[in-house]
């Protein structure tokens, strides 16, 4: 079966301290993988995508994300946490042949302190 | 780029009533997805169409839930009657694939808050 796992229900960091929010998926095949970010009532917002090419992809917000093949892990990144990262991230897969439905992740709460 | 568009934000009713919720996709996209979000259950895709036509209902928790999509700038998820376990937050996306193949990232409205009594 398809899937995306993110481990961690909620990351706490220090502002200024590098954050990770952790990601992994099965799926077959070569997946197009995405992270979202979502507001308090707000909808969700894309902050980047691995299609192909580099495994490091920069996103939106000085965000990026690593893509690891062997591992099938695709963490989000950032090298200095600000408060207002604080917020819920949600990591999603595209399996080629899905005709654009995404697959989403349980979501991480990540809460920035000052 | 005005987005996409949802109708309305906020809706209170009694259990029984029929709800509509509405949805405006950004113009020239071709997919158009419903999902749920809840604290119990997260995320949930309900229903998603191409090119107007549904693709995958089985999502849809049952025949209390309907959407449809008359025209390439119009959608509605309608739930009758409504029950309480309904209440959560009703977000549509949109978003450009082509045949099978979709590396455009989903657009997401704001999304409907429902409260169903």
């Amino acid at each position: 079966a398809q899937s995306v796992a993110q481990p961690e229900d909620q990351v706490n960091v220090a502002e200024g301290n590098p954050l990770t929010v952790k990601c992994t998926y099965s799926v077959s095949g070569n997946p197009y993988l995405f992270w979202y970010v979502q507001y308090p009532n707000r909808g969700l917002q894309f902050l980047l995508k691995y299609i192909t090419g580099d495994n490091l992809v920069k996103g939106s917000y000085g965000f990026e994300a690593e893509f690891n093949k062997s591992q099938t892990s695709f963490h989000l990144k950032k090298p200095s946490a600000l408060v207002s990262d604080s917020a819920l991230y949600f990591c999603a897969v595209s399996p080629l042949g899905s005709a654009s439905k995404i697959i989403f992740g349980s979501g991480t709460r990540l809460s920035i302190r000052p | 780029d005005a987005g996409v568009i949802q109708s309305p934000r906020h809706e209170v009713t009694e259990m029984g009533q029929e709800v509509t919720l509405r949805c405006k996709p950004i113009s020239g996209h071709n997919s158009l997805f419903w999902y749920r979000q809840t604290m119990m259950r997260g995320l949930e895709l309900l229903i998603y169409f191409n090119n107007n036509v549904p693709i995958d209902d089985s999502g849809m928790p049952e025949d209390r839930f309907s959407a449809k999509m008359p025209n390439a700038s119009f959608s509605t998820l309608k739930i009758q009657p409504s029950e309480p376990r309904d209440s959560a937050v009703y977000f549509c996306a949109s978003s450009y694939g082509q045949g099978e193949y979709s590396n455009q990232p989903q657009h997401f409205g704001d999304g409907t808050r429902l409260s169903i009594l």
